[in-house]
């Protein structure tokens, strides 16, 4: 079975531009959730989609980041205009709605650096 | 305060060393509890859920003290295939929401 896939593995880009990230969640998985990791700090919920729906996106930083799950499949996240503080690893994770403890499986992540 | 807090590290231990890691949360609503494994530029793996009555999975051990809001992971003969960073991760639902709320970290390297 394939994991959670996620695209581009990096991607350099300079402040002020647009980077859309994409995330493949496991087949099957209703939740898909959004984690960055900056440099030095811990890992850090971002939002939760249940299916297509916004469950929760208490971490978003500010409205520079939109997040979409357009049919409740993949999932994009977009940063627009990005600024330096957005460097870090984006990661993604799924998981399957109805089983016990939910456990959460995460893609290898996007590396994001802004200059 | 950090919501999990984790020893900071680094640990260097030598092979076939038993190595024990540490963790406190300080929300006292947190009902799920896991080590999750995390090898250089990859993604967290899931290496254990925490029981209450505390759980075993080969060379690993794992407690949980629900009163100390304390986890704590046991690692007996350690190999070179155990260097990683060992994150402390806690999930507090809260309005159906699962996100799970992780510690900075500890590394582990088994020298040989």
């Amino acid at each position: 079975e394939a994991g959670v896939t996620q695209f581009p593995s990096h991607s350099v880009i300079e402040k002020g531009q647009t980077v859309t990230l994409r995330c493949d969640p496991i087949s099957g998985h209703d939740n898909l959730y959004w984690y960055r990791r900056v440099m030095g700090k811990e890992i850090k919920f971002l939002l939760h989609f249940v299916k297509e729906s916004k469950q929760d996106e208490s971490g978003m930083p500010n409205n520079r980041f939109l997040a979409e799950r357009t049919g409740g499949t993949y999932s994009t996240l977009k940063v627009q205009p990005a600024e330096l503080e957005d460097s870090g690893v984006y990661f993604c994770a799924s998981s399957q709605e109805g089983t016990s403890r939910k456990t959460q499986y995460f893609g290898p992540g996007t590396r994001l650096l802004v200059l | 305060r950090k919501e999990v807090e984790q020893d900071p590290g680094p640990f260097n231990v030598p092979e076939g060393a038993t190595v024990a890691f540490n963790c406190t949360y300080s929300n006292s609503a947190s009902q799920s509890f896991f080590w999750y494994r995390q090898d250089c530029r990859k993604e967290p793996k899931l290496l254990m859920s925490v029981y209450s009555s505390g759980n075993e999975d080969g060379r690993f051990t794992a407690q949980l003290n629900r009163a100390s809001q304390y986890i704590s992971l046991l690692i007996r003969d350690s190999k070179l295939s155990d260097s990683a960073t060992y994150l402390c991760v806690v999930n507090t639902p809260s309005f159906g929401n699962e996100k799970l709320t992780f510690g900075t970290g500890t590394r582990l390297t088994i020298i040989p």
